[in-house]
């Protein structure tokens, strides 16, 4: 039973453009979300993250949301650019517990 | 400052031979922990440990065996590599564990294991 599920697994956009990557979870538990960026070859590196008691939070292009009522988040990615082409991964975490990966969204933003 | 080392970085074992892979971190974190991705699954926990002397089971812990060396080092050990434990393995530490805080890991660049 996946706990966090990232139902697109792959998108494509151009560059400039706004990227919006979803993620769903059901363990009404959970208290903090975190975005992951892996490229090819390396380790998932942390992108940015959201407690449970905000329903935004931004750092420069990137802005994460969370809807609580739908068990919903998302990544905004403005503008988008070709470096931004890589796995993107949501996890979540309840009370300091281990982290539950989703399965990635591969991104892919064309020049 | 080195973050998250693993080696090695690949490795290709036959059926029924054995294998540790091994992570150290220097940022003194207390936590670490073991993950396999495989295509369309994600990362899955194998084992943690939430502190030095701690260890405990994650999501797919069957086939596999750690050891918390120090609180630098997490060894994940296959002791009869099976073709279905062909994977990507990542090795990730954090500060804090069940306490709060903040709970980023942070990632190694992972060993690339086949088994034939």
């Amino acid at each position: 039973d996946q706990q966090v599920k990232q139902n697109s697994p792959s998108l494509s956009v151009q560059e400039g453009r706004i990227s919006i990557l979803n993620c769903d979870y059901t363990n009404s538990m959970f208290d903090y979300f975190l975005w992951y960026k892996k490229y090819p070859a390396e380790g998932p590196t942390f992108l940015i993250s959201i407690s449970s008691i905000k329903d935004k939070n931004e750092d420069g292009r990137f802005t994460v949301f969370l809807n609580k009522s739908a068990k919903h988040l998302s990544l905004h990615i403005v503008p988008s650019q070709p470096g931004d082409s890589a796995v993107y991964f949501c996890a979540a975490s309840d009370y300091g517990n281990k982290l539950v990966f989703g399965a990635g969204t591969i991104l892919r933003v064309k020049s | 400052n080195a973050g998250v080392t693993q080696t090695p970085k690949f490795q290709v074992l036959k059926t029924g031979q054995s294998m540790t892979l091994q992570c150290a971190q220097d940022m003194n974190h207390n936590s670490m922990y073991w993950y396999r991705q495989d295509p369309g699954m994600g990362l899955r926990l194998i084992y943690y440990s939430a502190s030095e002397g701690t260890t405990d089971k994650g999501e797919v812990p069957n086939g596999y065996n750690v050891s918390r060396l120090n609180k630098r080092e997490f060894s994940l050990r296959l002791e009869s590599a099976a073709p279905s434990q062909t994977s990507v393995y990542f090795c990730a530490s954090s500060e804090v564990i069940g306490t709060g805080g903040s709970y980023e890991q942070y990632f190694g660049p992972g060993t690339r294991l086949t088994v034939t």
